[in-house]
């Protein structure tokens, strides 16, 4: 069985504070891994995807990728109340397994003023 | 209209009732998808349509039935579904293995 470990929060960060969030995932051949931010509610908003190891920086969010530890992270800085949503990483296997994103059951952050 | 949109966005249904949800995308992609979220559960994938041919159908049972007319549309036919099929509903679509860009869902509550 495939899996997509997440911490489900919540994750409480003070305004202007720096959010971690941590994803594991048991395919040792994923190749894709995209984070989205989801608002109660509404439907997952894609932010970041990542297909290579080491960083990517895209505005207040940093995506990292170890594919030797099998994780991925994201790091979202000068965190605001607008970032409280629940974030869902979603990681996609190898091409026969195409269009099959696993996601993790997300994790809530709280941004508290 | 633009990215991807979905209708209804709301749907209440009794169990003996046939109802269908509609999906559509305006970002030239070919893929598309069918997703179930519940509540406090990951995203389940349901049904992945890749030029308009169905290529995963992830154990769905039959009462949900997927139809892609074209590369652009996509429908999920509901009929006598159960009380926990209550859930939202989501489509996405997305340009081979890239990014899928999500609708903004039917929330659908069998009674």
């Amino acid at each position: 069985q495939k899996e997509v470990e997440q911490n489900s929060g919540p994750l409480s960060v003070p305004e202007g504070a720096i959010a971690s969030l941590n994803c594991t995932y048991s395919d040792r051949v994923s190749q894709s891994f995209f984070w989205y931010r989801q608002y109660s509610g509404k439907s997952p908003e894609l932010i970041m995807s990542i297909y290579s190891n080491g960083d990517k920086e895209d505005g207040r969010f940093t995506a990292q990728l170890n594919k030797a530890s099998q994780y991925v992270s994201l790091l979202i800085r000068d965190s605001q109340p607008s970032d409280s949503a629940t974030y869902l990483c979603a990681v996609n296997g190898e091409t026969d397994s195409w269009g099959k994103l696993q996601f993790g059951a997300g994790t809530q952050v709280v941004v508290t003023p | 209209e633009t990215g991807v949109t979905q209708t209804p966005r709301h749907l209440v249904m009794g169990m003996t009732n046939k109802k269908s949800l509609k999906c559509e995308q305006h970002l030239g992609h070919n893929a598309m998808y069918w997703y179930k979220q519940s509540a406090k559960k990951p995203l389940e994938l349901m049904f992945v349509y890749n030029f308009k041919e169905q290529t995963e159908n992830n154990s769905v049972p039959s009462r949900f039935s997927p139809e892609c007319p074209n590369s652009s549309h996509l429908f999920l036919h509901l009929h006598t579904l159960q009380p926990e099929d209550s859930a939202l509903y989501l489509c996405a679509s997305s340009q081979g293995y890239n990014e899928q860009f999500f609708g903004p869902g039917t929330r659908l509550t069998v009674l």
